[in-house]
């Protein structure tokens, strides 16, 4: 079955980078694309990006232009999220989803369980 | 890029029916056919209840509809049931290859 596995919590201080996987298994990780979102404390959901598995083609919303990278590695069938120059709100959890691989009229249809990077001093 | 509105609440008794609202603009909901609504609860994933504004997953009951009206979409649950109780987020696509989320509904059933 589809599974999307993330890594686990991060502790970070502020000013440093984080990088949370997401290792995909049970279908063809390079036929799809994952998204990744995050929620913070309270709040709700937010969407933070995309990448295509299928042509590595990335697509970032304006608030985390040039803060986020998204890559994917097709021989582990693993996707990553790079978040830098943390801050204390970007305090979260943080979700990856299958997507779709061309860009935007997908559906999340699996998800991960989720990695709590937390930002503190 | 602005997130969509949700009321932050609502609330029906078991068997009712209850409708949330997700607006947005023309440039998001209004202009695409690619609305979906999650569910969410505590301690679990989301899952994607809703998907192309009225399209049920394999396995999700009927009691959940999706339908669209102009810049405003929604989330009609039927005869609801306890295990419906849930925050409910709706995501749009928004073009060049942007989403954006709705900001939930906390869903309370009496």
């Amino acid at each position: 079955q589809v599974q999307l596995v993330q890594s686990g919590a991060e502790v970070k201080k502020p000013g440093a980078s984080v990088k949370v996987s997401c290792k995909a298994a049970g279908y063809i990780f390079r036929s799809y694309g994952i998204s990744w979102m995050r929620q913070a404390p309270g709040q709700g959901l937010e969407w933070m990006g995309w990448i295509s598995v299928f042509n590595g083609n990335t697509k970032y919303p304006q608030k985390f232009q040039g803060r986020v990278t998204m890559t994917a590695d097709t021989s582990t069938s693993t996707a990553y999220m790079e978040l830098r120059s943390l801050r204390s709100d970007d305090t979260a959890v943080y979700l990856c989803a299958r997507d779709d691989p061309y860009g935007g009229q997908g559906d999340f249809d699996y998800w991960g369980q989720g990695t709590l990077v937390t930002v503190s001093s | 890029q602005s997130a969509l509105t949700q009321p932050p609440s609502a609330s029906g008794s078991p068997g009712q029916a209850v409708t949330i609202s997700c607006t947005g603009t023309s440039s998001d909901v209004g202009g695409y056919n690619y609305v979906s609504w999650y569910q969410h609860r505590p301690g679990k994933v989301p899952k994607l209840m809703i998907y192309e504004v009225s399209k049920r997953p394999s396995g999700v009951p009927d009691r959940f509809s999706g339908s669209k009206s102009g810049n405003t979409a929604f989330l009609t649950v039927s005869g609801l049931q306890a295990e419906d109780e849930a925050d409910y987020y709706c995501t749009s696509y928004a073009g060049n290859n942007i989403r954006v989320f709705g900001g939930g509904t906390k869903l309370t059933v009496l």
